[in-house]
């Protein structure tokens, strides 16, 4: 993988519903891999920065899991409320770039 | 503590004109990094500024350019405008880095339309 791939575009689901986004990236050369959230007419927010293989980080109901290996991170949202809804981007930096961005994941949670 | 700020936050613009947009980070953030974020696209980096020197280029033409003053304010210019530079453009600031393991702040982004 040369880029940074997330899936799905987009994603619609009901309050009370957990749900997973996936990231790939390149895995030769890893520094970091980042996850923000951006909401409409807001700036991207960082949700978190992982480094480490197996990493696994948490806050509030939002997860990420980091396998540097073959270049995946798992974000996981338990129980998604409406204001979760918002784009959702991961970013990874390798070997001597720079920060790369996916497009994201569009998620959107009805009441 | 005042988050990143971005100056314009609109901007229209004609074809050729040449522009400048603004950034003050957080304070005490020696890192300032540019994003252009069109429709359909990821966020594109343009280039990051430490300590008033330009650390990191992304794969944009000569028009772009940036720099950093000594209170790490940045400014950024495009020179030239095109149709295709209407953008949203999208400051972030860091401690230290573009994003090795420093967190990145982002601002509320400049909108330019190129008329």
């Amino acid at each position: 993988i040369l880029n940074v791939e997330q899936s799905p575009q987009s994603l619609h689901v009901q309050e009370g519903d957990s749900t997973n986004f996936t990231c790939s990236f390149p895995s030769s050369n890893f520094y970091a891999l980042h996850w923000y959230r951006w909401e409409t007419a807001k700036s991207p927010e960082a949700l978190f920065v992982m480094t480490l293989n197996g990493d696994e980080k948490k806050k509030g109901r939002i997860s990420a899991t980091l396998n540097t290996k073959e270049g995946y991170s798992y974000l996981y949202i338990k129980g998604s409320q409406p204001e979760d809804s918002a784009t959702y981007l991961c970013a990874s930096i390798s070997g001597y770039s720079t920060l790369t961005f996916g497009k994201g994941t569009m998620l959107l949670v009805s009441p | 503590k005042a988050g990143v700020t971005q100056t314009p936050r609109y901007l229209i613009k004609t074809r050729g004109q040449q522009v400048t947009l603004s950034c003050s980070p957080i304070s005490g953030h020696r890192s300032v990094s540019w994003y252009q974020q069109t429709p359909g696209q990821g966020l594109q980096f343009l280039f990051e500024y430490f300590s008033e020197t330009q650390r990191n280029k992304g794969n944009f033409p000569g028009r772009f350019s940036g720099r950093q003053f000594s209170n790490s304010r940045s400014e950024m210019n495009v020179s030239t405008l095109e149709l295709g530079d209407s953008a949203l453009y999208l400051c972030a600031s860091s401690w230290e880095t573009s994003g090795y393991t420093d967190t990145q702040y982002f601002g509320p982004g400049t909108r330019l339309t190129v008329l």
